[in-house]
This record gives structure tokens, C-alpha cells and sequence, in this order.
């Protein structure tokens, strides 16, 4: 089946520092993922679209220039949290549809636990 | 504007007995809508969809467009359907992206 993996899976760093969080779709394409937040017991919150070869669509109330997206390849998107604070603290989820299946459902990868200290 | 609700956040039951999750939406299109499931310490994996129509680890769940609903059911639960349950609506119109619900979390209790 349709894999999604993420890295790294958990992630400690101090404020003022930034980091990278990759999504990669392992054996299929995507023109398009998706990057969300979850908090402990709560909804996935869609931050933003990646577009594999344009920008990203920022979802309302989401920073675009603290939370980078850059999506180079089908099977590769990056989520830049730049100059966390604690506050970014929380459980970031990628996840892809495959291209060749139209709005088929989306595959999830296992997330990043990232803990701005 | 599209809106996926989950009024429990928590639903306990026994071995056994009957579930019902639900899910209502908003939206003016013609909603496709998922379950999802998120296991302890595992990733979001699709349950079911209601265009396929499937039961899936004995769930079933039916569109009800008059109704705008959803609801996740099932006639037996068991201790290992314990788990976080989201419904999503896919929205074609906004490059094919999910939303979610708040999300119910199942306790099946033995």
C-alpha cells in the first residue's frame, strides 16, 4: 500500500533555532500534500497545501514566513519551522495523495513530536 | 461555510455493545466524506469512505444527505476498536484538501 514517511520522528531544539521536517512519498507520486498540526486529543488542523513545483496555500491565521513549505520533487515536501518558540510545540502530520488516482483518500505519515524548549 | 462536527469527544462503552460515533457536516457541494482511525501510538489510517460502501473491522457508516450526517456504527464493539475516530470531508473545490472533525475518542471496556 501507499506509504508516507516522515522525518524525524521527534525533535528537541531551543528557541530562536529552526527546523526541517521532511515528508516523503515512498512509493508513489504527489503533486500535492498536506501539512497539519494536532494537538493532545484534538482535530488535525490543516496549516497549509504543498505544491509540488509552485508555493504553498497557507491556510488562514498560518504564517507563511515562520512555517516554510517547500515541495521540490513528487515525492518530497519540507515543512521549516523557523525560529520556534514554544508555543510551535506540538504534532506536526504530513500526508499525500497519490496523482494517478485522482481525489483519491490521503496517506498518512507518522508525524513529528517537535518540543521547542 | 464546510464544517465537520463531532459532538462526543468521548464515548465509552462495553464489550459487545452497540456504537454509534457521529458526524455531521456542512457543505454545499456534494460531500465525500471519510472515517479515519488513529490506533495508540500509530498514524491516521483511513477506515472507511462512503463512496465505496464498504464494512470495514465490522464498521459501517451511511451518508444521510437530509440529515447532513455521517455516524460511524457498529453492532459489536470490541476492546480493539479502542481508539481516536475522525470524520473528514474532502472539499474538490479547495485542490482536493481534508478537513476534519474534533475527533471521539472510543473506550471499549471489557
Amino acid at each position: 500500500g501507499a506509504v508516507v514517511s516522515q522525518h524525524p520522528s521527534r525533535v528537541i531544539c531551543k528557541s530562536g533555532t529552526s527546523v526541517k521536517i521532511e515528508c516523503r512519498s515512498l512509493d508513489f507520486q504527489a503533486t500535492t500534500m498536506f501539512w497539519y498540526r494536532q494537538f493532545p486529543k484534538q482535530s488535525l488542523m490543516l496549516m497549509a497545501t504543498s505544491n509540488e513545483g509552485s508555493k504553498a496555500t497557507y491556510e488562514q491565521g498560518v504564517e507563511k514566513d515562520k512555517f516554510l513549505i517547500n515541495h521540490a520533487s513528487l515525492t518530497l515536501s519540507t515543512l521549516t519551522v523557523t525560529s520556534a518558540h514554544p508555543e510551535d510545540s506540538s504534532f506536526y502530520i504530513c500526508s499525500a495523495r497519490d496523482r494517478g488516482q485522482g481525489n483519491s483518500p490521503l496517506h498518512f505519515g507518522n508525524g513529528t513530536r517537535l518540543t521547542v524548549t | 461555510a464546510q464544517r465537520v462536527t463531532q459532538p462526543e469527544k468521548l464515548l465509552s462503552v462495553f464489550k459487545g455493545a452497540p456504537v454509534e460515533l457521529k458526524c455531521n457536516y456542512s457543505y454545499s457541494g456534494s460531500p465525500e466524506l471519510f472515517w479515519y482511525v488513529q490506533y495508540s501510538r500509530q498514524r491516521l489510517q483511513l477506515l472507511l469512505r462512503h463512496i465505496s460502501r464498504e464494512s470495514i473491522k465490522g464498521f459501517t457508516a451511511d451518508l444521510n444527505k437530509g440529515e447532513t450526517s455521517f455516524h460511524l456504527k457498529k453492532p459489536f464493539a470490541q476492546e480493539e476498536d479502542s481508539a481516536m475516530y475522525y470524520c473528514a470531508l474532502l472539499l474538490y473545490n479547495q485542490g482536493g484538501k481534508l478537513i476534519f472533525g474534533q475527533g471521539t475518542e472510543l473506550s471499549v471496556k471489557p
